[in-house]
């Protein structure tokens, strides 16, 4: 099992909608957690961080579930630039783990 | 334009020869990470540095893969002698201590023909 996994996709969506991605991870002592972006050919890019509480910023929203050792992306309103692949992170200890990546298209 | 350098932006070479990338890190960022990345996937850790000192390669190939930081800044990782499987990005990577941000450099586009 990977330590990190997510839904790879990917999701093709209109302009407007809300799109949700999960992710899952193994090792219960994960300390924190984030979600990047990359765009195509791009290095990844720091979206947000993903505190206990949850938290948003603009459309984006995350959420964290550790007893499910779950977190989630949300996007709200779907624009043509947030076209990209999302990747989840997990730090334990430092060490940085990322998931596969889930490629969103917005298509208008 | 990212503030983590990485030379070359592209290499294309052949198989069994000697590859190295450069990485320069952004000032005062101890811990430094050397990353692959195979197209449609996502980065895979390959090396970790805190300061000089690696920390984590055990992901490393180290049959032909190799890594130093020797005064803890700039960063180097070689493949001798290069596999035709080793067509990637190679990503470095710095870490913001008090929020955990990692910061990437454009990345080593490397072709093996």
């Amino acid at each position: 099992r990977k330590e990190v996994e997510q839904d790879p996709g990917p999701f093709n969506v209109p302009e407007g909608a809300t799109v949700a991605f999960n992710c899952t991870y193994s090792n219960s002592a994960s300390q924190s957690f984030f979600w990047y972006r990359q765009d195509c050919r791009k290095e990844p890019k720091l979206l947000m961080s993903v505190y206990s509480s949850g938290n948003e910023d603009g459309r984006f929203t995350a959420q964290l579930n550790r007893a499910s050792q779950y977190i989630s992306l949300l996007i709200r309103d779907s624009k043509l630039s947030d076209s990209a692949t999302y990747l989840c992170v997990v730090n334990n200890e430092n060490d940085m783990r990322f998931g596969a990546g889930t490629r969103l298209t917005v298509k208008p | 334009e990212a503030e983590v350098a990485q030379s070359p932006r592209y290499k294309i070479t052949e198989k069994s020869q000697a590859v190295a990338f450069w990485c320069d890190p952004i000032s005062g960022h101890a811990t430094l990470y050397w990353y692959r990345q195979i197209l449609g996937q996502g980065p895979e850790l390959l090396v970790q540095f805190q300061d000089e000192s690696v920390v984590d390669d055990s992901q490393l190939p180290k049959d032909r893969f190799s890594a130093e930081r020797l005064k803890g800044v700039d960063s180097t990782l070689k493949i001798q002698p290069a596999e035709l499987g080793d067509s990637a990005m190679y990503l470095c990577a710095t870490q913001q201590l008090n929020t955990g941000e990692l910061f990437f450099g454009e990345g080593s586009r490397l072709t093996v023909l």
